[in-house]
């Protein structure tokens, strides 16, 4: 089954600076998500996405963070003001509904 | 939060050996259980899953067993080879609710030639 592309795979960036992390599914794909591995952590669940909409978010996603999908095509997170325990490795993964989530291969935030 | 636990952080085995990773879970709402399996530096990937209407799941060297009434969960992978060394994360799920996955804390297993 064809990946999902994320870019960059890696970003670094400064505290307090703005970042877009992008993700191209497959078009037919419906839902969307984004969770996020700290370095040696669990994977966490951040947001999904459907039909254009967050349908459901963690905790952590508060208003620092937000969501689109504005061409049809891409989907983004974005972090407006970063900070230094947003670094960790976030993925986003996609399922047409009915199929277990598959996963890109990331892209590696590091906030310094 | 730990929902979903994986108490063992490595295991190895011998090549051609079995290989039973274990995952514990708390919440009962939890109707689906997936196992990835992560390399370094890329996405989790999909192995197998299972839904809470089944206690046994196979495909190929993977069997994923689920015992409900002790929220325990199990992957077999037989026979093991080297290139199946790699982290193991059991995630959980309820399917009304979006396809969140809750994921355990992951087992690095280590198969030896």
């Amino acid at each position: 089954e064809p990946e999902v592309t994320q870019t960059p795979s890696h970003q670094v960036t400064q505290m307090g600076q703005e970042v877009i992390l992008r993700c191209v599914p497959i078009s037919n794909h419906l839902y969307f998500y984004w969770y996020r591995q700290i370095l040696g952590q669990k994977v966490e669940f951040l947001v999904s996405f459907y039909n254009n909409e967050i349908s459901e978010k963690s905790e952590i996603f508060d208003d620092q963070f937000s969501v689109e999908r504005p061409d049809g095509s891409n989907f983004t997170l974005k972090i407006r003001s970063t900070k230094l325990e947003d670094s960790a490795m976030y993925f986003c993964a996609r399922t047409t509904g009915g199929s277990p989530l598959h996963f890109g291969n990331g892209t590696r935030l590091t906030v310094t | 939060d730990q929902q979903v636990k994986q108490n063992s952080p490595s295991l190895s085995v011998q090549e051609g050996r079995i290989s039973i990773l274990n995952c514990d879970y708390t919440n009962s709402m939890f109707d689906y259980f997936l196992w990835y399996k992560k390399y370094p530096a890329e996405g989790p990937t999909f192995l197998i899953s299972i839904s809470s209407i089944k206690d046994k799941n196979e495909d190929g060297r993977f069997t994923v067993f689920l015992n409900k009434s002790a929220k325990h969960l199990s992957l077999h992978i037989v026979p093991s080879q080297p290139g199946d060394s790699a982290v193991y994360f059991c995630a959980a799920a309820r399917m009304d609710s979006s396809y969140k996955l809750i994921f355990g804390s992951g087992t690095r297993l280590l198969v030896r030639p």
